[in-house]
């Protein structure tokens, strides 16, 4: 396994399209997250999954966004209508729950968006 | 609500020195404290996890210390290179039960190493 896959790595889009992201974790991993990111800011939480249950999602994610995780495999993160304020990076990042590296986050390379 | 933040902005030495970089954290009851490097237009890349009842792990010229009950964690490079150029960020997961599973990042510390 060589880490947490993301596709498309860059999305160009028209205001008010809907887009829509993947992001693969590593294997044996439970728990899977997604991040927003903007240029000189850390990443911003948006929600995260254990299997296939989505745990916590900020209240900073409008209606717009979703996210879904079936089977507790990979995950997508949807975007309705977008809006220019949606221009960031999207980073995914996975973990395993307990051990002694328990809960360290492994990140994918990020999907970079950019709405018109 | 979790704040974290990073002291300095930026920071520029030159190649051999060693260096500290800081985090801290407004709230104290974190299940962990994470260092991570970033490059431009990267994902970004897993240093260090402190557990909550850890004090310090090391990894090659890293070492990355956690103070819980003063909200302060550090990271020491030792030997700075031109390749430890980069953004470091850190990141603390918790508080409580009800914020487990949720990290919260600074904004880092954009560090040059001159040669």
């Amino acid at each position: 396994d060589t880490g947490v896959s993301q596709d498309p790595r860059h999305k160009i889009t028209k205001r008010g399209q809907n887009v829509t992201f993947r992001c693969d974790p590593i294997s044996e991993h439970n728990r899977l997250y997604w991040y927003r990111q903007t240029l000189g800011q850390g990443p911003e939480f948006l929600t995260y999954f254990q299997n296939e249950a989505q745990l916590e999602k900020s209240r900073l994610l409008s209606d717009r966004f979703s996210a879904e995780r079936p089977k507790g495999s990979f995950s997508t993160l949807e975007i309705q209508r977008t809006e220019q304020g949606d221009s960031a990076m999207y980073l995914c990042a996975s973990s395993r729950v307990g051990g002694t590296s328990g809960g360290e986050q492994f990140f994918g390379p990020g999907t970079r968006l950019t709405v018109l | 609500k979790q704040e974290v933040t990073q002291i300095p902005a930026a920071l520029s030495v030159p190649e051999g020195e060693n260096l500290v970089l800081n985090c801290s954290f407004t709230d104290s009851a974190i299940y962990n404290l994470q260092w991570f490097r970033q490059d431009p237009g990267k994902g970004l890349t897993s240093l260090l996890l402190i557990q909550s009842s850890q004090r310090e792990q090391t990894s090659g010229r890293l070492n990355a210390s956690l103070d819980k009950s003063s909200g302060r964690s550090t990271l020491y490079i030792a030997a700075s290179q031109p390749g430890d150029s980069a953004t470091y960020l850190c990141a603390v997961e918790g508080p409580g039960d009800t914020n487990a599973g949720k990290s919260t990042f600074g904004d880092g510390t954009t560090l040059t190493v001159k040669p």
